[in-house]
């Protein structure tokens, strides 16, 4: 149980074009949900925090009108990189917890993101 | 505010090897969670371990255990018998009252044949 899928799970894109990360929780309802990005050799870092059917909370120098993150239902989550560019080349995890565990994550498989 | 420390960057070791990856933490939180993650090439994150601030039993899992100390505010993993297939990233990671997941910035473990 507790799966969390991510599609697409890489993509490629030129410089200036929008693209759509889904994440999805396949077997229970996901209360929140996560988005980090991770940079070849670093750490995660937590981008935003979404809850269902309200408005994502962005941490500090994240630009929200850059990451637009939608959260439509209890099992999906979508991350959308607007105009994006090379420098938002990365690798994009989500990740979404539930009732029964809210003090447990369920990570997706994770999207590599390059923009050319 | 609240980190954790994973002071080895990158660790080698031959196989059959014991390896310990060392994480500290710090938080204000009285209830707080501490998780060790594995990353391997493929980028997907491996769940290995949580544990809540109030149990501090040491846990062993097959070739795996966990060390808690409270007093020290260090959750250190150790391997026995490494293997290559446990070479990757190893994340340690905090969670407290706002269930932010704060990792570390990771122990590159390569275990050589």
């Amino acid at each position: 149980g507790a799966v969390v899928s991510q599609h697409p799970s890489w993509v490629i894109c030129k410089s200036g074009t929008s693209v759509k990360i889904e994440c999805r929780s396949l077997d229970f309802q996901a209360t929140t949900m996560f988005w980090y990005r991770q940079f070849p050799k670093q750490s995660l870092m937590l981008m935003a925090t979404s809850n269902e059917g309200s408005k994502a909370t962005y941490e500090q120098g994240v630009e929200k009108d850059k990451f637009l993150i939608n959260h439509a239902s209890l099992t999906l989550s979508t991350l959308t990189v607007t105009s994006a560019h090379p420098e938002d080349s990365s690798f994009y995890i989500c990740s979404a917890n539930g009732q029964r565990f809210p003090y447990e994550q369920y990570f997706g498989p994770g999207t590599r993101l390059t923009v050319t | 505010a609240q980190k954790v420390t994973q002071a080895q960057t990158e660790i080698s070791v031959v196989e059959k090897e014991d390896v310990t990856l060392d994480c500290v933490y710090e938080t204000r939180d009285t209830t707080y969670y501490l998780f060790w993650y594995k990353q391997p090439p493929s980028g997907e994150l491996v769940f290995l371990i949580r544990r809540n601030s109030f149990d501090e039993q040491n846990e062993i899992s097959g070739r795996y255990s966990w060390n808690f100390q409270k007093s020290t505010s260090s959750f250190n993993f150790t391997i026995t018998a490494s293997q290559v297939v446990d070479s990757a990233v190893y994340f340690c990671a905090l969670s407290g009252a706002t269930n932010k997941l704060i990792f570390g910035t990771g122990t590159l473990l390569a275990v050589q044949p």
